[in-house]
């Protein structure tokens, strides 16, 4: 059964770069695309950016140009990192499997606990 | 970005209550919408893909129906376990986008 584990610090400064991972336990990375997810009580539910094992990415527009996600096929992990982060960046951060079909990014059928990340000095 | 709207942000009800929620997209998106339920303090967990295909192990007493820009997500029997917030997801776009939620709580 895959299971998806968020880890990275809970705190980060104003201006700073926001640092997050997601483990995948019980299945290769190799076989979906995977997403980062986050949700503030200001914005809802709000997409990230996703990435596929070869290392093809793509973004929410709105964040594009702080985003950046990578992955590490050997650890069966990806990352996330936010960069000039504001107290609008506080929020509950998810990794989470991406369905897709024949290339095409969909819903989100397997998710992570979550880890809060609160952006403060 | 295609923007989803939710209604009604809240709903009252009490068990054994048909319940339905409405979700409505910004422009077309045809069936490419999911379903979400989330109960405080864990992740979201998918009810229902591509409009109306129930997710594996979801309660049948859940159902969706719609496309192009008009969805709904109705619980046909309320129960205990089903007191949360949903939220709908629309994937016409690779930039998905969800509603703000709708929590359905004790009348």
């Amino acid at each position: 059964q895959v299971h998806l584990q968020e880890s990275g610090p809970g705190l980060v400064k104003p201006s700073e770069t926001l640092s997050l991972t997601c483990t995948v336990s019980g299945g290769s990375i190799r076989d979906h695309y995977w997403s980062w997810i986050r949700q503030s009580p200001g914005k809802g539910l709000e997409w990230i950016g996703y990435i596929y094992y070869s290392g093809s990415t793509n973004s929410n527009p709105a964040l594009k140009s702080r985003v950046t996600i990578s992955v590490d096929t050997s650890k069966n992990q990806f990352s996330l990192r936010l960069s000039s982060v504001t107290a609008a960046d506080t929020a509950v951060y998810y990794c989470a499997r991406d369905h897709g079909d024949g290339g095409n990014v969909e819903y989100f059928d397997l998710w992570g606990q979550g880890t809060l990340v609160t952006v403060s000095s | 970005d295609i923007q989803m709207t939710q209604s009604p942000s809240s709903l009252p009800a009490s068990v054994g209550d048909r319940v339905t929620i409405t979700c409505r997209a910004s422009q077309s998106i045809s069936s490419w919408l999911a379903w979400y339920q989330q109960k405080p303090g864990r992740a979201p967990k998918l009810l229902i893909y591509k409009a109306s295909s129930l997710e594996s192990g979801v309660p049948s007493r859940f159902s969706g129906r719609g496309s192009g820009t008009e969805f709904t997500l109705t619980i046909s029997s309320l129960q205990p376990d089903d007191f949360a917030t949903y939220y709908c997801q629309q994937y016409s776009s690779y930039s998905r986008t969800f509603g703000q939620g709708t929590k359905v709580e004790f009348k």
